[in-house]
């Protein structure tokens, strides 16, 4: 009964490949988001989905492409991996903020390695 | 943006008090949260405040001080399944109020 999850947890891969991450939530929230955790633990937002809608998208290369078939869901695909693609990727969900700042749950993360 | 800053590490013993500070300035406020990140894991929301004052949850409570830009979080009675990484965080305004914004984090440490 996990409530943000997401696959693959580990991922190591070369440089140059194309590659996706899956997040889904079953908290019936309708915003979901996209972090990145890097070596640093600093952990900085990259895009977010309300009700399959594109709301936030930070100055990310646009090698990564989200996408989200309903609410529920939101991926993450990459293409053309670089080394500094490595890092910690981490999905989350909340209720819709347009009623306030909401608490967000997380996802256990993706380790992805570029090798 | 959003200017966020907390000390980098802490340790503390068994049984203790510890206070984790976190200061913020924003062009606007929509409230401060604080998570707990244990290594390789998830971040998990322990508090949020947007008025002044004590919020006391358990063994951790929070405090906000909005006209000074500060936060703290308080631990009390410290285990060693305390130790992990604390993250200071503040949304955005507007449309965009889901954006968080997060510090650093504060890496803790508990001795026996």
């Amino acid at each position: 009964d996990t409530a943000v999850s997401q696959t693959p947890k580990y991922l190591v891969t070369q440089m140059g490949n194309d590659k996706s991450i899956k997040c889904e939530q079953n908290l019936g929230h309708d915003t979901m988001y996209w972090y990145k955790q890097d070596s640093k633990k600093f952990l900085k937002i990259m895009f977010s989905y309300n009700n399959k809608e594109l709301i936030i998208n930070e100055t990310v290369p646009n090698r990564f492409s989200p996408k989200s078939p309903d609410k529920a869901h939101l991926n993450l695909h990459i293409n053309s991996l670089e080394l500094g693609d490595s890092a910690v990727y981490f999905c989350a969900s909340s209720q819709d903020f347009r009623q306030g700042a909401q608490p967000q749950h997380f996802g256990d993360g993706t380790r992805l390695s570029i090798l | 943006g959003q200017n966020i800053d907390q000390p980098t590490e802490m340790t503390a013993t068994e049984g203790a008090i510890v206070q984790i500070n976190c200061t913020y300035q924003t062009s606007g406020f929509n409230g401060l949260f604080w998570y707990q990140q244990h290594a390789g894991e998830a971040p998990t929301f322990l508090s949020y405040n947007v008025l002044d004052g004590l919020e006391e949850k358990g063994r951790f409570s929070s405090f906000l001080s909005r006209s000074k830009g500060y936060s703290y979080l308080l631990l009390k009675e410290l285990q060693m399944k305390d130790s992990a990484s604390y993250l200071c965080a503040v949304p955005d305004r507007g449309s965009t109020l889901g954006r968080l914004y997060f510090g650093r984090g504060t890496q803790l440490t508990v001795w026996p």
